[in-house]
């Protein structure tokens, strides 16, 4: 089983700034990589398939990056509306699975 | 537009089974294109996947520790997907969501609203 692992845990960023969330994976996933973004209250939304490719209405301040085992997502000049919980999900394999988060907060 | 609906919330008993749904409308393919995945996030946990199934053709794959509990079925009459989770604990309690996969790639795309299902005695 691949294991997804996320850094930071927390991320707090003022409006207007970068934030840059990381996704390891246990071993390869190639780029069958996905983001999702997660509010309280909501469904989980997802924001980047294949590791930067952006899901439709997805807003181009998300990017993400990488290949293999390590990724990256990037929240360009970040909104009050950003705040969440950013999860990494490989489809490489199976079973399929989430890394623990990231809690994005804004100050 | 894509809609992703799930049935309502579910309160059970320990021991119990329990059985949510899921139906997707608005789509341009066949129901049999796509495939779904259940996901679930427990209190103050992180999401969890739980299992896939493949409209098309019933094909299902698992979680390791969902296996022996867990069944995903689907109705190709109604375009309806199916959960069941049996022998229910107090740590089964948590939101299920149902999600389609995109055609072209395997990440869940379209996610339903969520059903809680809350196990207490």
């Amino acid at each position: 089983e691949i294991v997804m692992t996320q850094s930071p845990a927390t991320l707090s960023v003022s409006p207007g700034e970068s934030a840059t969330l990381s996704c390891r994976a246990s071993q390869s996933v190639t780029v069958n990589l996905a983001w999702y973004q997660h509010k309280a209250g909501q469904a989980p939304r997802l924001l980047i398939y294949a590791a930067s490719t952006r899901a439709a209405g997805i807003p181009a301040r998300f990017s993400g990056s990488g290949s293999g085992t390590e990724f990256t997502l990037t929240i360009n000049s970040l909104q009050s509306e950003d705040s969440g919980v950013y999860y990494c999900q490989q489809y490489n394999n199976w079973p399929r699975g989430f890394g623990q988060g990231t809690k994005v907060e804004i100050k | 537009q894509v809609q992703v609906v799930q049935s309502g919330p579910e309160v059970k008993m320990p021991g119990a089974s329990v059985k949510v749904s899921c139906k997707a409308s608005g789509s341009p393919y066949p129901f049999t294109a796509y495939s779904f995945d259940w996901v679930r996030q427990a209190p103050g946990q992180g999401l969890e996947w739980m299992g896939c199934i493949s409209a098309y053709n019933g094909n299902t794959w698992y979680g390791q520790k969902f296996r022996d509990r867990v069944t995903l079925t689907r109705d190709t009459s109604t375009g309806t997907i199916y959960l069941e989770l049996r022998g229910l604990s107090r740590d089964d309690t948590a939101m299920y969501y149902c999600a389609r996969d995109l055609l072209e790639v395997a990440a869940a795309g379209n996610w339903g609203q969520g059903t809680l299902v809350s196990v207490s005695s």
